[in-house]
């Protein structure tokens, strides 16, 4: 089966730095989205990993280890329109192509 | 260049009745995937169409379905609805490769009474 774990709620300042975690166990793994939904709007890109390491964009970094089936979203510098849930998507081989799994969301308040 | 668009945006239906779903894909996409939105199952998979072919299909019953057209705008049929069929809808396309991010319409918002 496919399980994505991330936590429900996280609260941070403004200006302040936020590591929202990812653990996923999927029957086989392609790469690992990141997406962003504010309130009432569509998800919208943030980052992808298909490698170990780091990906830098901007405020926002995002990290994969395949090995230990995990990633994190991380955010600096922090600003009130980052409130926001952040969705963890992992997509696996199925035939030809690939299916996307998500993850429930994090919700992101961010306080003055 | 636009991007995706959903109709209708707001739709209210019975226990029972059918509804059919919309999504034109942005110019050039040949993948639409349809997603269900609940807060307590968040987003989950329901099929993904390309040039005109289901790819792949997620865990739904056979209640929904789907189909593409040869400019790959799309549509999504649920029949004999259920409440629990209320739900965010949203389409998403992409060039469909793995790797390519999916953009996202903003939805249909359908409420079963």
């Amino acid at each position: 089966g496919q399980n994505i774990d991330q936590p429900t709620e996280m609260t941070a300042t403004e200006g302040a730095i936020v590591q929202i975690n990812c653990t996923y166990q999927t029957s086989g793994f392609n790469g690992l989205f990141w997406y962003q939904q504010h309130a009432g709007e569509a998800p919208t890109f943030l980052s992808y990993n298909v490698l170990d390491g780091l990906e830098e964009k901007g405020r926002f970094s995002s990290f994969l280890s395949r090995s230990k089936g995990y990633s994190y979203l991380l955010l600096k510098e922090l600003q009130m329109k980052d409130s926001a849930s952040y969705l963890c998507a992992v997509t696996s081989p199925s035939g030809g192509s690939y299916i996307p799994t998500f993850g429930r969301g994090t919700s992101l308040i961010v306080h003055p | 260049k636009a991007g995706v668009t959903q109709t209708p945006r707001y739709l209210i239906k019975t226990r029972g009745q059918q509804v059919t779903l919309s999504c034109s894909p942005i110019s050039g996409h040949r993948s639409v995937s349809w997603y269900q939105q609940t807060p307590g199952q968040g987003l989950q998979f329901l099929f993904e169409y390309f040039s005109e072919t289901q790819r792949n299909k997620g865990n739904f019953p056979g209640r929904f379905s789907g189909r593409q057209f040869s400019n790959s705008r799309s549509e999504m049929n649920v029949s004999t609805l259920e409440l629990g069929d209320s739900a965010l809808y949203l389409c998403a396309s992409s060039l469909g490769q793995e790797n390519n991010e999916q953009f996202f319409g903003p939805g249909t918002r359908l409420t079963v009474l």
